[in-house]
């Protein structure tokens, strides 16, 4: 079943202790892309990756780090979390970034920052 | 950033009812997307829209490209309970090489049976 997996899907820490989130995809898309949504904010991009080892940034980077060594996995790296990254985090990938084809969006993840 | 209003943030509307909801934006974007999100659920796309003028459907959802780039409507004729949802309007602006997305704020349908 072609899917984007996350994880975990619920996350409750504490202020400055780094923490990671995992993306994987089985499609073999070359687009992925990490949002976070907030109440009456909608979805804002974080940062995007057009392929391996090719990362650039969204609307919002600051205060995240992603990294691309393999095609299937993009994971979100919060090197010391705050309290407004407390959101809800969604990977989304396609087979390229040009939009002609579906963006396949993750269950979520839930982070709470203490 | 970029900025994309959309309106109305919220409705309450009757089953059978026409609904219509919109972006604009600040700046001119190349395409336009429309998604549905469901509680506990990521985003899906319904519809996506590649040129000024351009008007597409799927189904009983309708959504126009604008002239000016720099704003997009999406109708729903005859809803139904299953409309209920979160729908965001979506922009990739003009970029050499880039691919960033824009989302709108939501616009949040209740549908009364």
């Amino acid at each position: 079943e072609a899917q984007v997996t996350q994880n975990p899907r619920y996350l409750i820490t504490v202020t400055g202790k780094k923490l990671t989130v995992t993306c994987s995809q089985n499609m073999n898309h070359e687009y992925m892309s990490w949002y976070r949504q907030d109440p009456g904010l909608g979805l804002r991009q974080i940062y995007y990756s057009m392929n391996v080892e090719v990362t650039d940034k969204g609307d919002v980077p600051e205060g995240y780090k992603v990294s691309r060594k393999e095609k299937r996995n993009f994971p979100l790296i919060l090197e010391s979390p705050s309290p407004n990254q407390t959101s809800l985090y969604f990977c989304a990938s396609s087979s390229s970034g040009g939009f002609t084809d579906t963006q396949y969006f993750g269950p979520g993840t839930r982070l709470t920052v203490l | 950033g970029q900025q994309l209003n959309q309106s109305p943030q919220s409705m309450f509307i009757q089953e059978g009812e026409d609904v219509s909801m919109n972006c604009t934006s600040s700046s001119i974007f190349n395409t336009w997307l429309w998604y549905k999100q469901d509680p506990g659920e990521g985003p899906v796309l319904l519809i996506a829209l590649y040129k000024a003028g351009e008007l597409t459907s799927n189904g009983r959802l309708t959504a126009q490209f604008g002239i000016t780039r720099k704003d997009s409507f999406l109708n729903i004729s005859a809803s139904i309970p299953s409309d209920v949802g979160i729908y965001f309007c979506a922009g990739q602006h003009s970029g050499a090489g880039s691919y960033q997305l824009t989302f709108g704020k939501g616009t949040k349908l209740s549908v009364i049976p």
